[in-house]
Formats: C-alpha cells, sequence, structure tokens
C-alpha cells in the first residue's frame, strides 16, 4: 500500500481535460513539494512537474500541478491519444526521512 | 546528451548479493544528488534510496534499509547500489535517476533505462 494516495485509473476524450489527485499526509504533501511523472508503455519514467507546479523545459503547458494542504492534483488538457500513459505522484516524506511515491494512475484516452 | 546507464543485474539466489551501477554523463555529477528507483513487474514505482552529491548523506526505504548500501564515485561519475540479503520480493527493474538538486529530493530530470534483478532459487 503506498504512502501517497491516487486512483488507480482515470480516462477522458481528446480534447477534454482531465484531473489525477494525489493525497498524503502532513509528513509528506503538507510540508514538501510534489511532482509528477509520466511512464508510457516501456519506457522510463518522465519527469512532468516538479516543485508542486514548475514544467521541465519541453514539457508542454497542458500539463499542470496544483497542491493544497496535504492533496495535489496533476491536470492534462487538450488531452490526446499520446497522453495514455500511467502517472505517478511522489513528494519526500520527513517522517520515513526517504521519497514515497502514489500508487500510479492508468491515463486511458477514449 | 545528459545519460544514465545502468549495470549489474542478473539471476541471484534468496540470500545472494549483487552490485548495481550507474554510469552518468553529460552534466557535472557531483552537483546532483542520486536516486535508485525499482519496479517489480506490472507494479508502479517505489523510491529504493539516495544520496548527496557529496557522498555524505543516504537515505534508504524502510524495505531495504539494513541490506542495500548507495555510494557514488564523483571521480568516475558512477552510482552504486550494493544489495545484500536479497529476497524474492526484491525482483524488480533497478533504474538510477538524477536529482535536480545536490542535496534536496523535489524532482528526477533524468532516467537510466534500468537493469533487471532476478531474485529465485
Amino acid at each position: 500500500q503506498s504512502v501517497l494516495t491516487q486512483p488507480p485509473s482515470a480516462s477522458g476524450t481528446p480534447g477534454q481535460r482531465v484531473t489525477i489527485s494525489c493525497s498524503g499526509g502532513s509528513s509528506n504533501i503538507g510540508s514538501n513539494t510534489v511532482d509528477w511523472y509520466q511512464q508510457l508503455p516501456g519506457t522510463a519514467p518522465k519527469l512532468l512537474i516538479y516543485s508542486n507546479d514548475q514544467r521541465p523545459s519541453g514539457v508542454p503547458d497542458r500539463f499542470s500541478g496544483s497542491k493544497s494542504g496535504t492533496s495535489a492534483s496533476l491536470a492534462i488538457s487538450g488531452l490526446q491519444s499520446e497522453d495514455e500513459a500511467d502517472y505517478y505522484c511522489a513528494a519526500w516524506d520527513d517522517r520515513l526521512n526517504g521519497r514515497v511515491f502514489g500508487g500510479g494512475t492508468k491515463l486511458t484516452v477514449l | 546528451e545528459v545519460q544514465l546507464l545502468e549495470s549489474g543485474g542478473g539471476l541471484v539466489q534468496p540470500g545472494g548479493s549483487l552490485r548495481l551501477s550507474c554510469a552518468a554523463s553529460g552534466f557535472t555529477f557531483i552537483n546532483h544528488a542520486m536516486s535508485w528507483v525499482r519496479q517489480a513487474p506490472g507494479k508502479g514505482l517505489e523510491w529504493v534510496s539516495g544520496i548527496s552529491g557529496s557522498g555524505g548523506t543516504m537515505y534508504y526505504a524502510d524495505s531495504v534499509k539494513g541490506r542495500f548500501t548507495v555510494s557514488r564515485d564523483n571521480s568516475k561519475n558512477t552510482l552504486y547500489l550494493q544489495m545484500n540479503s536479497l529476497r524474492a520480493e526484491d525482483t524488480a527493474v533497478y533504474s538510477c535517476a538524477k536529482e535536480l538538486h545536490q542535496r534536496r529530493y523535489y524532482g528526477m530530470d533524468v532516467w537510466g533505462r534500468g537493469t533487471t534483478v532476478t531474485v529465485s532459487s
């Protein structure tokens, strides 16, 4: 069981906006920043968002992140078929003294 | 080109040991903390260990604490993971990842393709 909680699945149609939630606690999301990763089938994860809402260069602005209290969200607007992937949130946990990941959300583009 | 290349995986019996390596290139290695992340077959990502840029501070997941040791040789731009007392549940693809900061862990922007570790008799 993961320390951070994500819905196991999400879906949307092309052009739609979808959000993926990530719920944690005071020792992780509540006191540290959140990062988000996209993992396409058979490939290494890719950093999408760091420091809650910052995009690395090259990541389209269709991807955005936010955080409030002990929860965070990843929003994908203008959904495209190539966005079909697994998405993971992560944060540092002060109590565990290590990084923790969410269980991952499989996004399906219908 | 920024690149990470893992090696050292393989088949090992329960209770055995392996040492993984991660060769880094294309960036100033000492300026970045590094992490090991694993993914069991059909499962999600699990952070295993992290080490600061200087190598002076190491962190471990509870699941590997006392069995795994992370280290780095900044003169060789190489990260290591010594894995002892291996268990079946350690079976996974192990990837190294470059952290954005030298000491803090808030984003892994470069990942290797991983090396497969299988623990089985």
